[in-house]
């Protein structure tokens, strides 16, 4: 009963390099979402995915990128991290059978330095 | 354009009084409203959630919500706080009449509960 699974859950990343945060559900919903979550200022849809092979930018897409090859992963790509990218990243999924709940992985505190 | 406010960032309450934490959207179409609560350093859960149905919605914890829709209101209220209660909450609404538009976050409500 994993529901929506992060990793990894803490990270430390230089300016400049890459990584990818990885998010896995197994709830067979379609829709899948990258959040961040700085101080004060609720959470700010990175992208989002209505299924495998559809994504689309949120409110903050830059310096991400994402891709969606099947319904259960859904990672998200920091490429040249900059300081302006250290925040805590929350994966999640929707799924309508049950209400349109979102449910939420645990979060991702990253920082770049 | 749609929106979600939650009036006030940090709310003070005593221990055993009435938690009211509010909120409020901007939409012509009755949307999907939830609330969710997040402890220090832990993701998000679900506290509560209006989809159809009645209007008063009542969740885990104690905690229940109103949907109005003649105000435009979700608020979230819980009649006794407990020390277990302080945490930041966080309005959200689904818009339906935005195509696939997402989950949007009001900015949150830091809840203190002081002894």
């Amino acid at each position: 009963n994993a529901g929506v699974t992060q990793t990894p859950k803490f990270r430390i990343l230089k300016i400049g390099q890459s990584m990818t945060l990885q998010c896995t559900q197994d709830m067979n919903h379609n829709y899948m979402y990258w959040y961040r979550q700085d101080p004060g200022m609720g959470l700010k849809l990175i992208y989002y995915s209505v299924g495998a092979g559809i994504t689309d930018k949120g409110e903050v897409p830059n310096g991400y990128n994402v891709s969606r090859s099947t319904t259960e992963d859904f990672p998200l790509r920091l490429e040249l991290a900059a300081p302006s990218q250290t925040s805590v990243y929350f994966c999640a999924t929707r799924g309508r059978s049950d209400g349109n709940t979102i449910y939420f992985g645990e979060g991702s505190w990253l920082t770049v330095v | 354009a749609q929106s979600v406010t939650q009036l006030g960032s940090h709310v003070s309450v005593s221990e055993g009084a009435l938690v009211l934490l509010r909120c409020n959207y901007s939409s012509s179409v009755p949307p999907y409203l939830f609330w969710y609560v997040q402890y220090p350093n832990q993701g998000l859960q679900l506290l509560l959630k209006y989809t159809t149905g009645a209007t008063l919605v009542k969740g885990i914890n104690g905690f229940e919500a109103e949907f109005k829709k003649s105000e435009t209101s979700f608020h979230l209220t819980k009649p006794s706080a407990h020390m277990s209660d302080a945490a930041e909450y966080f309005c959200a609404v689904i818009f339906r009449n935005s195509g696939n538009t997402p989950l949007v976050f009001g900015k949150g409500t830091r809840l203190s509960v002081i002894a």
